[in-house]
């Protein structure tokens, strides 16, 4: 199993500013990931986070809003940069060994 | 690409009453699926999971049983309790290198005492 500690929790960010989200797992793994979960709405893939080069990202997000770190294999960060209300949703990291683990999210809220 | 499909909810059930939530997926070659449960306030959790055609995944009262020819993975369970009482997702790990999970757009459970 993997235990996964996401922080912030949750936030309440002005538009126009920029939060960056912390992964930290407690063992570790190849493939983590980052998805949104917009209210209402099923998980979304953002982009996978690659140790030593840069992310991978899913059609419809760019590096430029969604700017990801993977320093090493078990710590992952995710800002989201220049935020609007849109941008409010959960985000959550998760990491594949054996199945798939996911942290608790953080509940951003962008007014 | 891939795609999970899951019937809408919310699905209000009275408790004790039996529980089908439909999934039907789109993949190429034989991916693994799997039923994420999120109960309210918590993360997601791994509720059952099948790797094969045929194979049925069971937890908690819950089941379901991966058919390859209806590309389904529908959840059921005998007697829900109040405590069931979450958003469920069915979701997919495709076969062609992409190992992140694709979602279905998850089905509220609703269980009334």
């Amino acid at each position: 199993s993997a235990v996964i500690s996401q922080k912030p929790s949750r936030d309440i960010c002005q538009r126009g500013t920029s939060l960056t989200i912390q992964c930290q797992v407690d063992s570790q793994v190849t493939m983590m990931f980052w998805y949104r979960q917009q209210p209402g709405q099923s998980l979304t893939l953002i982009a996978t986070a690659n140790q030593g080069s840069e992310a991978t990202y899913e059609s419809g997000f760019v590096i430029d809003k969604f700017p990801i770190s993977r320093p090493n294999l078990t710590f992952s960060t995710l800002t989201v940069s220049n935020m609007s209300p849109e941008d409010s949703s959960i985000y959550l990291c998760s990491v594949l060994n054996t199945e798939a683990f996911f942290g608790q999210g953080t509940r951003l809220t962008v007014v | 690409g891939d795609s999970v499909t899951q019937m809408e909810g919310p699905v209000t059930l009275s408790e004790e009453a039996f529980l089908t939530i439909n999934c039907t997926y789109t993949a190429t070659g034989y991916p693994s699926l799997f039923w994420y449960v999120q109960y309210p306030g918590e993360g997601l959790q791994l509720l059952l999971k099948a790797t094969k055609a045929d194979d049925k995944g069971s937890n908690k009262g819950f089941e379901a049983t991966y058919r390859k020819e209806t590309t389904s993975f529908h959840l059921e369970k005998g007697s829900v309790q109040v405590s069931d009482s979450a958003v469920y997702f069915c979701a997919l790990s495709g076969t062609t290198g992409r190992r992140a999970l694709t979602f279905g757009s998850g089905t509220r459970l609703q269980v009334q005492p």
